[in-house]
């Protein structure tokens, strides 16, 4: 059974302050995605990891992948209160399988 | 990206009725769509895989006669909770698989708030 370990499980932090969020896993992923939820909505895709090694940002948000492609992590700069919220790591490994999701990281900026 | 849409976005009814959720991708066609369970402040629990013309696959512990899926066309997935408890209440999430894309990137419903009195 492959799982993804995800951390840390809760983050509370204040405005400015970076963070980082980590995944990781034993077993190789054919790609990677990221997920942000607020309560009450659904999951809605941040970005998909598939190089390993690779690096995706999105204004302050970057996104890497492992070069073995076992572990990814989201990284956060400056974080604001509209940062928060559920954040959720899963792994691919086939077409046409379900994603193998991480614990999820629930994040709280405050001003 | 693409959109994936769930009906209705809450409902409470009483214990002993039967609840129908549908699941639509509305740009797109998916031969396969996902249903999950979410507990408060926790992770995505799948409950099974839904495939658009032959029986859904359902996850070690989840009652099939319980959740009744239908696949009927490559845009629509039902989940019936047949004669719902208290116990079921819960936030029900799909998502659909969009082929279009080189990842085959996983979209969301917008989830399914069931509160069973």
């Amino acid at each position: 059974t492959q799982l993804l370990e995800q951390s840390p499980q809760f983050l509370s932090i204040q405005e400015g302050e970076n963070l980082t969020v980590y995944c990781n896993s034993s077993s190789v992923f054919s790609s990677l995605q990221w997920y942000r939820q607020e309560p009450g909505e659904g999951p809605v895709l941040l970005v998909t990891v598939v190089t390993g090694g690779e690096v995706k940002k999105l204004k302050r948000l970057t996104f890497q992948f492992g070069d073995a492609r076992k572990d990814s992590s989201l990284h956060i700069t400056a974080a604001q209160p509209g940062d928060t919220g559920l954040y959720l790591c899963a792994g691919d490994n086939q077409a046409g399988t379900a994603l193998i999701f991480g614990k999820g990281t629930t994040l709280s900026v405050s001003s | 990206g693409a959109v994936v849409s769930q009906h209705p976005s809450r409902v409470i009814c009483k214990s002993g009725t039967s609840v129908k959720i549908e699941c639509r991708s509305l740009d797109f066609q998916a031969t396969t769509m996902f249903w999950y369970r979410q507990f408060p402040k926790q992770s995505l629990m799948l409950m099974a895989t839904s495939n658009e013309g032959s029986k859904a696959t359902y996850e070690q512990g989840v009652e099939k006669d319980k959740f009744l899926i239908n696949h009927a066309s490559l845009t629509l997935s039902t989940l019936t909770v047949a004669s719902a408890h208290p116990e079921d209440s819960s936030f029900y999430i799909c998502s659909a698989r969009d082929r279009r894309t080189p990842s085959d990137t996983q979209y969301f419903g917008p989830g399914t708030r069931l509160t069973v009195l």
